[in-house]
C-alpha cells in the first residue's frame, strides 16, 4: 500500500523561497512522473498549480516550480508573497488506475 | 471555460446512503475522467475513486471498495457519487474534479485534475 508523506507545516518570510516535500513509499510513485500539486485556500476548492511533476497550467505564476527525484517530489515557491499562504497538497498516480494524496502542508508566510 | 456544478448539502442518518451529482457546464466529459475527492473537517484531501465515462470504467480506493459507486451520464455530462452505510466519519466536503484521461497502457489511464467543483457538504448525524 502506497503512502505519500508531506510535512504538516512550513513557513517563510516574504521574498524567500520554500520547498515542500512529498515522499512516496510505493515503487509506482518512483516509476511514474505523474505528480500534481494543489493550492487550497480556506473554504475553497483545491486549485491545480503543478502537474506531471513540473508543468504549470496556464495562468500559474512561474514562482511555483516542481521537481522529483526518486521517491520524493518537491514543490518550490520562490519570492514568497503573503497571498501564497494556503494549504498545499501533492497527488500522484500510484498504479492500477489509483491516485493518492499526501496529507497536506500548511504554508505560513511570516 | 468548463465549470463543475455540484448538488447541494446533505444531512444523513448513520447507516443510510447519499448520492451527490456533478454536472459539467460549458463542457463535456468526453475523453475525461471524473474523480471524487473528500475532505473531512480540518483534514487533508482523500481520493475516493474515478470513472472514465467513455469506457464506463470506475476505479476505487481500497478504503471505499464495496461502499462507493461512481457512475456517469454522458448525455447530460453528469457524474454521480453514491456512498452507502454512512457513519459519522463520512462527514466531509465531497469534491468532484475532471481530468483529461491519457492511456498509459491498456487498461490503465492517468489524468490530472484541472477543474474542480465547489464541493458538497455531507453531514452524517443522528
Amino acid at each position: 500500500q502506497s503512502a505519500l508523506t508531506q510535512p504538516a507545516s512550513v513557513s517563510g518570510s516574504p521574498g524567500q523561497s520554500i520547498t515542500i516535500s512529498c515522499t512516496g513509499t510505493g515503487s509506482d510513485f518512483a516509476y511514474y512522473n505523474y505528480v500534481s500539486w494543489f493550492q487550497q485556500n480556506p473554504g475553497k476548492a483545491p486549485k491545480l498549480i503543478i502537474y506531471d511533476v513540473s508543468k504549470r497550467p496556464s495562468g500559474i505564476s512561474n514562482r511555483f516550480s516542481g521537481s522529483k527525484s526518486g521517491t520524493t517530489a518537491s514543490l518550490t515557491i520562490s519570492g514568497l508573497q503573503a497571498e501564497d499562504e494556503a494549504d498545499y497538497h501533492c497527488c500522484s498516480y500510484v498504479g492500477s488506475n489509483i491516485m493518492m494524496f499526501g496529507g497536506g502542508t500548511k504554508l505560513t508566510v511570516l | 471555460q468548463v465549470q463543475l456544478m455540484q448538488s447541494g448539502a446533505e444531512v444523513k442518518e448513520p447507516g443510510s446512503s447519499v448520492k451527490v451529482s456533478c454536472k459539467a457546464s460549458g463542457g463535456t466529459f468526453n475523453n475525461y475522467a471524473v474523480t471524487w475527492v473528500r475532505q473531512a473537517p480540518g483534514q487533508g484531501l482523500e481520493w475516493m475513486g474515478g470513472i472514465i465515462p467513455d469506457v464506463i470504467t470506475a476505479h476505487y480506493a481500497q478504503k471505499f471498495q464495496g461502499r462507493v459507486t461512481l457512475s456517469a451520464d454522458k448525455s447530460t455530462s453528469t457524474g454521480y457519487l453514491e456512498l452507502s452505510s454512512l457513519r459519522s466519519e463520512d462527514t466531509a466536503v465531497y469534491y468532484c474534479a475532471r481530468g483529461l484521461a491519457t492511456i498509459i497502457y491498456h487498461p490503465y489511464y492517468y489524468y490530472y485534475l484541472d477543474v474542480w467543483g465547489e464541493g458538497t457538504t455531507v453531514t452524517v448525524s443522528s
